[in-house]
């Protein structure tokens, strides 16, 4: 089975620090796509950032960067200088041909920023 | 990025009825389709994939003659409810995309149903 796991159900970060959230993936496929949604209140899934495994360099996007370790299987997500608007349920997807290109979550990881 | 959108945002109907949800991607042909249901405080789960003019293709558990999936269209799937019961309340989420492999998928807003 494939699976994504998030390991940390909630995290805390105080504004303007940096914060790592965790996920590993189990897959048998060589050609896959990684990513993390923010899904704020609204409930609206917001994409963060994106990998293809193909590529070695880390993706980053503004504030957020990743950290991928394919022979691990593990891709992080780090936030840096959290803003209050960063608080939402951050989930960990990956995508194959051979699932149809639908998404695969994790459980997903609450973040709090405070003040 | 494109714009989809589902409709209704929240729906509330009495136990035994159905109700139709609506999928529409407003600036982009969307070859598939998809749906996922996600419980409170829990994550999505993909209930079927629908490519445009197929039958859709659901995931094991789901019982596709309860949950009626459309892809008519290269711009609308709609999911119907049928025979609701309050276990089926929750919410709903579709997302779309255009064929290739790297191409990104793109959610709408969701739907929160709710059966009394």
């Amino acid at each position: 089975a494939q699976t994504v796991t998030q390991s940390q159900p909630e995290m805390s970060v105080q504004e303007a620090e940096t914060v790592t959230l965790s996920c590993t993936y189990d897959t048998s496929e060589s050609d896959y796509y990684l990513f993390w949604y923010k899904q704020p209140p609204s409930r609206q899934m917001i994409l963060v950032i994106r990998q293809e495994a193909y590529k070695q360099q880390n993706a980053t996007e503004n504030r957020f960067s990743v950290n991928f370790q394919k022979a691990a299987k593990s891709f992080s997500l780090k936030i840096s200088d959290s803003q209050l608007g960063d608080a939402a349920m951050y989930f960990c997807a990956y995508r194959t041909s051979d699932s149809g290109y639908a998404l695969n979550f994790g459980k997903g990881t609450s973040l709090l920023v405070t003040p | 990025g494109a714009v989809v959108s589902q409709h209704p945002s929240w729906v509330i109907c009495k136990s035994g009825t159905s109700v139709k949800i609506e999928c529409r991607s407003l600036d982009f042909q969307a070859t598939t389709m998809f749906w996922y249901r996600q419980f409170p405080k829990q994550s999505l789960m993909l209930m079927a994939t629908s490519n445009e003019g197929s039958k859709a293709t659901y995931e094991q558990g789901v019982e596709k003659d309860k949950f009626l999936i459309n892809h008519a269209s290269l711009t609308l799937s709609t999911l119907t409810v049928t025979s609701a019961h309050p276990e089926d309340s929750s919410f709903y989420i579709c997302s779309a995309r255009v064929g290739g492999k790297n191409t990104e998928a793109f959610f709408g807003q969701g739907t929160r149903l709710t059966v009394v």
